[in-house]
């Protein structure tokens, strides 16, 4: 496609319940990466990933938190028995290998009453 | 990747020229000055990067000093949607011209540009 694409745009959830984020890159893009974004704060590096290579999983905050990316491609985080604190906005970005830019996508807010 | 500095906030009238400051006294010679910028609701957007040379785009010019411990962000004729966030990150380029792992992102710049 043009662009990133995230999926769903919002996301309202029960504490308690597990959630999937879903992230479609820009076709050829090698790396793909995970970044949140808590009301009002900076972005917070949670995974990356670039081509076969194992997943830089530093960011992730706690071991409810996973994410894959299945064929190089398309990528789904997912957050099991959902906390208040895990309310944000959750971006997706992806880059060609080659120190230029990333793309974001419009993000996944994430809502959790 | 090293760290860098940039104001708070900054005010710009509309039409006149925004330049943004940025301090990264320790970057490293492999190391690239990047900016993005992140308009409200959406997600950060690439405006430009440089080694050493000065740049430009079709968004705005990058200014790096000669000891390339600071770097300014010119955009030369703010408006209304240039209202945003500005990052400033420094990042490792490898000789082949490729880079990986992630973008640190700071707090940033809030540029507010008024009518």
């Amino acid at each position: 496609g043009a662009g990133v694409s995230q999926s769903p745009s919002n996301k309202v959830t029960e504490k308690g319940k597990d959630v999937e984020l879903r992230c479609d890159p820009i076709s050829g893009h090698t790396a793909l990466y995970w970044y949140r974004q808590s009301l009002g704060q900076g972005l917070e590096f949670l995974i990356y990933f670039q081509g076969n290579s194992a997943p830089d999983k530093s960011g992730l905050p706690s071991d409810r938190f996973s994410a894959e990316r299945t064929g190089g491609s398309v990528s789904t985080l997912t957050i099991q028995r959902t906390q208040q604190e895990d309310s944000a906005v959750y971006l997706c970005a992806s880059s060609l290998t080659g120190g230029y830019g990333y793309t974001f996508g419009s993000g996944t807010r994430l809502t959790v009453v | 990747d090293a760290k860098t500095t940039q104001p708070p906030s900054m005010d710009c009238a509309e039409g006149r020229a925004a330049n943004l400051p940025c301090n990264h006294s320790t970057i490293s010679g492999n190391e690239y000055v990047y900016w993005y910028r992140q308009i409200h609701s959406q997600g950060p957007q690439y405006i430009i990067h440089g080694l050493k040379n000065n740049e430009t785009n079709e968004m705005a010019s990058l200014i790096i000093t000669e000891d390339r411990k600071s770097s300014t962000l010119i955009l030369p004729h703010a408006t209304l949607r240039d209202t945003a966030v500005y990052y400033c990150i420094v990042r490792v380029v490898n000789a082949g011209g490729t880079s990986y792992g992630k973008l640190t992102f700071g707090q940033g710049t809030i540029l507010t540009v008024h009518p």
